[in-house]
């Protein structure tokens, strides 16, 4: 099935900087989405980009999906911001694959005032 | 007005009980999730349903019955639960399958 790899891991923020978070997937899809799930365990949608670039707030999204990779960007990040960050993606091609939102593991994200 | 409620958000209950979680959407949605978090945060599928038929039943142990009476519900169904069953689990909803998903607040299931 479809590999799903978010990188980093884990980012320590301070208060105001900048970051990028990226998801690589290592087949084609119909759909991308990234996800925040916040320290209270809801997971709250952020961008459903498929293709091409998007701007929630400090929040953007681009996605390249002739070269497998999304990118999340948080800019001027606050506390609020902290939580995990997740990619999905609906793999592209196969019945078997239809409807099944594939999740990458995360990025753990801490931002300290 | 939730979009996607499930209830209840917490269950603690011991070994060998059998459990329902509920799921509800109130978005016109054809395609419905379940989804298990683990102790590590991955999220797993488990079954997905596209108008109240089985699409995707994921390598999920028989003692876990999903049940769609309608397009609206999904509600899962566990037997003889085992500490390993531990974990968050999550419902969703899409317009259709392949298209955005939308999460329920998540059920803290505690086995002891």
């Amino acid at each position: 099935g479809i590999q799903v790899e978010q990188s980093p891991p884990d980012l320590i923020l301070q208060e105001g900087a900048n970051s990028t978070l990226r998801c690589n997937f290592s087949d084609s899809v119909n759909n991308l989405q990234w996800f925040h799930q916040n320290p209270w365990g809801q997971l709250i949608n952020l961008f459903y980009i498929p293709s091409g670039t998007k701007q929630n707030g400090r929040l953007s999204a681009t996605t390249v999906a002739t070269e497998r990779y999304s990118l999340l960007y948080i800019s001027s990040s606050q506390t609020t911001d902290s939580g995990v960050y997740f990619c999905a993606v609906h793999p592209r091609g196969t019945t078997d694959s239809w409807g099944k939102l594939q999740f990458g593991a995360g990025t753990q994200v801490v931002v300290t005032p | 007005d939730t979009a996607v409620s499930q209830t209840p958000k917490y269950l603690v209950t011991q070994m060998g009980n059998d459990k329902s979680i509920k799921c509800e959407q109130n978005l016109g949605h054809d395609t419905m999730y379940w989804y298990k978090q683990d102790s590590k945060k991955f999220l797993k599928i488990m079954f997905s349903y596209n108008n109240k038929e089985l699409i995707i039943n994921e390598t999920v142990p028989n003692r876990f019955s999903p049940k769609s009476p309608d397009k609206a519900h999904l509600n899962l169904h566990i037997n003889s639960l085992e500490l390993g069953d531990s974990a968050v689990y999550f419902c969703a909803s899409s317009v259709q399958a392949d298209t955005e998903a939308f999460f329920g607040q998540g059920t803290r299931l505690t086995v002891v």
